[in-house]
């Protein structure tokens, strides 16, 4: 089956800067790959994600980036602000109806005033 | 509208007793999916429904775990006789379609503790 591996696994940044976290996958069956922001006690919200067929996409300060040959997807946040602080899971989709997400173990992303 | 709903949110259970999840996918929601979630990890995949089908139950940790979804619309997730070991926030998504790619919208989960 899908494993997904995600790293850093703890991420502290100045408000203002960047941050960057990388998920690699093990299927190349795989063909859709959402991230999640997950808030303390609350539930998991997508935030961007990205199909197979698509290399970058971008929604404001959120971008998301796919090489399918490495089999290694990730996640930019520019211009960090603290409501940025959260967990955030990266997942992967094999092709198929009826196919369920594989998510990362999840980053930790801390921003600091 | 409403979003994915769980009850109960917390579930205090001790070992060896039976207990029940409840879920409300968003009205139309064709897929439902539940997920396991340890402290500290991500969510790991139980089971999948389309429409009242269960589809795929790859992921439940043992034959103490069940599921059904009788009419295709509200799941519940059962566990017979709990361990400590099933400690952990149980988390149900639904999809609108059954394309791979639709976004799964999560309920808050329901945090299990078992004593």
């Amino acid at each position: 089956g899908e494993n997904v591996e995600q790293h850093p696994s703890t991420l502290s940044v100045q408000e203002g800067d960047s941050a960057v976290i990388k998920c690699t996958y093990s299927d190349s069956a795989s063909n859709y790959f959402p991230w999640y922001k997950q808030e303390l006690g609350k539930r998991p919200q997508l935030i961007i994600d990205i199909r197979s067929n698509v290399g970058e996409k971008k929604d404001q300060r959120i971008a998301v980036t796919l090489n399918k040959t490495a089999k290694h997807f990730s996640l930019h946040i520019t211009e960090t602000q603290p409501e940025d602080s959260a967990v955030y899971f990266c997942a992967a989709k094999l092709t198929g109806t009826a196919s369920k997400l594989t998510f990362g173990t999840g980053t930790r992303l801390q921003v600091t005033l | 509208g409403a979003g994915v709903s769980q009850s109960p949110r917390y579930k205090v259970a001790k070992r060896g007793q039976d207990v029940a999840l409840r879920c409300d996918p968003i009205s139309g929601h064709v897929s439902l999916f539940w997920y396991q979630q340890a402290l500290g990890q991500g969510p790991e995949f139980l089971t999948y429904f389309q429409n009242e089908a269960q589809l795929d139950k790859s992921g439940l940790p043992s034959d103490r775990f069940f599921a059904e979804r009788p009419e295709g619309s509200v799941s519940t997730l059962k566990i017979q006789r709990t361990q400590q070991e099933d400690s952990a926030v149980y988390l149900c998504a639904s999809s609108l379609k059954v394309a791979a790619t639709y976004e799964q919208y999560f309920g808050p989960g329901t945090r299990l503790t078992v004593t």
